[in-house]
């Protein structure tokens, strides 16, 4: 499968920004998704963009997308304690249609500092 | 709403053993993906199914078999257990009308091999 790959640790101040970043390989990928996994839980769709686009924001969270450079990020505002987990981005394995599996990064433990 | 049913939730076996686990998808999501999340590492793809046949296939060991029946609830069969299986088996279920195919994701099986 296509390499996916981020930072592992990322601290931040509550009620700052985060930002994560994320490069990926398959410059065919039709989407981009960014997945929440909270300790001992699944995973949680946070958001996702299409390959066409350069940003999308969803209330807090902000995706930017640089097709050139292959590199996704993924900002999220206010951070607060509840945003303390593993984020993952994910692009498909494949051609991005049908029952496509999800190739995922390492994910970034976000740790937020009082 | 209605979430990916997982069963069980935890699972003990022991070396060599079979194993069985059941994922009940979302009501009228038609595809199913199984993945394998060992301890701090990140999601890996093993199968996926629509409409009942086998989409895409991924690290899935020839140990393992899965299939998905008529009432769209799936199942992943596990022989001959090994140490290294032992790791957390989410499944995850989308629609295949959706345009950029979500995957709703399972609160996992935590299998444990001893």
């Amino acid at each position: 499968g296509e390499d996916v790959e981020q930072s592992l640790f990322l601290s931040v101040r509550e009620g700052d920004s985060s930002v994560i970043n994320c490069t990926y390989t398959d410059s065919s990928s039709t989407y981009l998704y960014w997945y929440k996994q909270e300790p001992g839980a699944g995973l949680q769709l946070l958001t996702y963009i299409f390959s066409n686009m350069d940003m999308k924001q969803d209330q807090r969270l902000t995706v930017l997308l640089n097709k050139k450079d292959k590199h996704l990020s993924l900002r999220i505002a206010d951070t607060q304690t509840g945003d303390s987990a593993i984020y993952f981005c994910a692009e498909p394995m494949y051609s991005g249609g049908g029952a496509d599996g999800l190739t995922f990064g390492k994910g970034t433990h976000l740790i937020i500092q009082p | 709403a209605a979430g990916v049913i997982q069963s069980p939730r935890h699972l003990i076996k022991e070396k060599r053993e079979t194993a069985t686990l059941k994922c009940y998808p979302i009501p009228r999501h038609d595809t199913v993906y199984w993945y394998q999340q060992g301890p701090g590492q990140d999601p890996q793809f093993l199968i996926s199914f629509y409409e009942k046949m086998q989409s895409d296939k991924g690290s899935i060991p020839d140990r393992f078999s899965a299939q998905q029946f008529s009432d769209y609830h799936s199942e992943l069969n596990m022989s001959s257990l090994e140490l290294g299986d032992s790791a957390l088996y989410f499944c995850a279920s989308s629609s295949g009308l959706a345009k950029y195919n979500e995957q709703f994701f399972g609160p996992g099986t935590r299998l444990t091999v001893l």
